[in-house]
């Protein structure tokens, strides 16, 4: 399979926990990157790795992986993390890469 | 610190060639580390993964559009292209070009993009 797998939307309360999550079979063999995109700008690398986090990124943000899914954790959630978030990974080729289809995240 | 920047023409007819360029500068293209993408996002809608070019030429595109891309890239003016045949008003998106380190291991990720360019197919 070549597709990620991402719920279009979640919302989490101001300072609490919130989890987005990845699936698709070719995250048993790669690791997904995860992007924060905001309205009228080009997305940005947030997570990358097994938990790798870009200078400049705040360490609220995290991820993990389990079997073929990946999460992105943010723990104490702001009001500026409010955007759209995409995972990506390589396809089961190998060859290719495949995105998420974005989890809208609303910040309450 | 990596710059890259979108250029080409907004608005293309249907049916004829969509073409940009993407300039990088603060780094070189001529190296082995990076892969240099073109993803695109239509209008209210998702992104989608168009191909990479390595430094030698060796170019990877998404299956659904291999017959229409061409990635080219031109070390001496640290350029690389996009190139899409035949478009229509599904092509309509915000292009970015975007670069991604070649080795890290089960990992791709893209840690710089270009602001994006709007082009719009329409007559």
């Amino acid at each position: 399979s070549s597709e990620l797998t991402q719920d279009p939307a979640v919302s989490v309360a101001l300072g609490q926990t919130v989890r987005i999550t990845c699936q698709g079979d070719s995250l048993r063999r790669y690791y997904a990157s995860w992007y924060q995109q905001k309205p009228g700008q080009a997305p940005i690398l947030a997570i990358y790795g097994e938990n790798n986090r870009p200078s400049g990124i705040p360490d609220r943000f995290s991820g993990s992986s389990s079997g073929n899914t990946a999460s992105l954790t943010i723990t104490g959630a702001q009001a500026e993390d409010e955007a759209d978030y995409y995972c990506n990974s390589r396809d089961t080729s190998g060859n290719h890469v495949v995105f998420g289809g974005g989890t809208k995240l609303t910040v309450l | 610190q990596v710059q890259l920047q979108e250029s080409g023409p907004g608005l293309v007819k249907p049916s004829q060639t969509l073409s940009l360029t993407c300039t990088v500068s603060g780094g070189s293209i001529n190296s082995g580390d990076y892969y240099w993408t073109w993803i695109r996002q239509p209008p209210g809608k998702g992104l989608e993964w168009i191909g990479y070019i390595y430094y030698s030429g060796s170019t990877y595109s998404t299956p659904s559009l291999r017959s229409r891309v061409t990635i080219s890239v031109d070390t001496s003016k640290n350029q690389f292209s996009l190139t899409l045949t035949s478009v229509t008003a599904a092509d309509t998106a915000v292009y970015y070009c975007a670069r991604t380190p070649a080795r890290v291991r089960g990992v791709i990720a893209f840690d710089y993009w270009g602001q994006g360019t709007l082009v719009t197919v329409s007559s």
